[in-house]
This record gives structure tokens, sequence and C-alpha cells, in this order.
């Protein structure tokens, strides 16, 4: 069973388009993600969803919009796609603890060119 | 900037050396944790210190924390080419900043058979 998953696991897409990619989690988690890694493989939060409340927002452009339905999914929404949007995106969830949160559990990652 | 910093950026070394790969941070920290991802491109937790220890083993992996410093090392004891990826550290806020991690640069470490 895939504990974390995204679809699609590559998206090539024209500029100006708009575009969704799905996270789904099975783990029982509270806490989902988005994170995108660069071509020099820098890993950046963007957004973090705890119970369906947005609860993390690292100044991502408004053309970004996450989405989660239920704690179990959390969806990310990218309009009018620029060429700096080529990146690999990942999905992660985690579970708060007393005191904090702790490891995650990170997705396939989806791979997006936008030419 | 509070991303973390790795070194070295790239590590090459023979199957049965030990690999080590160091870490600083910036700011304050609920507790740090070491993430490998191969050439697929898998993100796997490897091991998770919190700010209130020093050192934590898990098989062939060691990872010391030193706080006053602001630095993490990993250490891998015995290295397999199997081993070879990329090894990232993150940091974890504390509690009220949603548990966001934020990543060094990583460490390319290349083993060879």
């Amino acid at each position: 069973d895939t504990a974390v998953s995204q679809t699609p696991k590559y998206l090539v897409t024209q500029m100006g388009n708009d575009k969704s990619i799905k996270c789904e989690q099975n783990l029982g988690h509270d806490t989902m993600y988005w994170y995108k890694q660069d071509s020099k493989k820098f890993l950046k939060i963007m957004f973090s969803y705890n119970n369906k409340e947005l609860i993390i927002n690292e100044t991502v452009p408004n053309r970004f919009s996450p989405k989660s339905p239920d704690k179990a999914h959390l969806n990310l929404h990218i309009n009018s796609l620029e060429l700096g949007d080529s990146a690999v995106y990942f999905c992660a969830s985690s579970q708060a603890k007393a005191g904090g949160f702790y490891e995650q559990y990170f997705g396939p990652g989806t791979r997006l060119t936008v030419t | 900037s509070q991303q973390g910093e790795e070194d070295p950026q790239a590590l090459s070394i023979q199957e049965g050396e030990n690999a080590t790969m160091n870490c600083s941070y910036k700011t304050s920290i609920n507790n740090l944790q070491w993430y490998r991802q191969n050439s697929g491109r898998d993100l796997v937790h490897l091991i998770l210190i919190r700010s209130n220890e020093r050192e934590k083993h898990s098989g062939r992996l060691r990872v010391t924390l030193d706080t006053s410093k602001k630095s993490s090392s990993l250490l891998i004891t015995a290295s397999r080419a199997a081993d070879t990826a990329s090894y990232f550290c993150a940091t974890a806020a504390h509690y009220n900043q949603g548990g966001k991690l934020i990543f060094g640069q990583g460490t390319e470490l290349s083993v060879k058979p």
C-alpha cells in the first residue's frame, strides 16, 4: 500500500495553462505539505494544512492554490503556468505529536515541465 | 535565510569506507531530521534527533547534534554502493510554526564498488 501518493508523476504543459496535482495519504496523519524542489535539488516548503486548515503559506504566488477537501487529501492547483514553475513538487504528510511534528512521509513527486 | 548548509556538497568514497556529512543551521529547532533521495527521486526519512538529544544510532547510521554550534553530522559506516544518493538535513521548527521542515542543500554521496 502506497502511503503518500501523487498524480500525475509527470506533467508537461505550455505557459499560461492551468493544471492540478493531487495528493492522498493513507497514514491517518492530520498534517499535509507541499514542497517544491528546483533544478539544483533545493527543497522548499510551499504550504501546510492541518486538519483541512491552512497553517503555512510561504509567500508563494497566488497563482498557486492548495485545497484540502479532507485531511487525507491535499491538492495543488496552479493557474497561468510560467517557465519558472518547472520543478518537482512533493506532497508530504506527518502527524503532530506532543511537543512537535515529527518525521514526514513524502510522495513520489510530480515533475512539472512548462514549455 | 533559514536554509541549512551542508558540507561537503559532494562526496565520493569506496565501498566499505565511512561517509560523514555535516549540516549547519541558523535558528532554534524542535528536532533535526536526515532524509535520503535516490536518483529515482524518492525522499525517505532516515533518522530524527530531538533538540535535547546529542547522539542517535540507527543501524549503520549515527547522527550527532550540537545545538550550541547549530550543527549536526550524519555518519554512514561500512558504506555500500546502494548508499549512493543525495542526503539532506532538515530542521523542524517549534510546534507553533506548523511543523515545516527547512532543508539543507544536500550532500551527493557516491559509493564506488
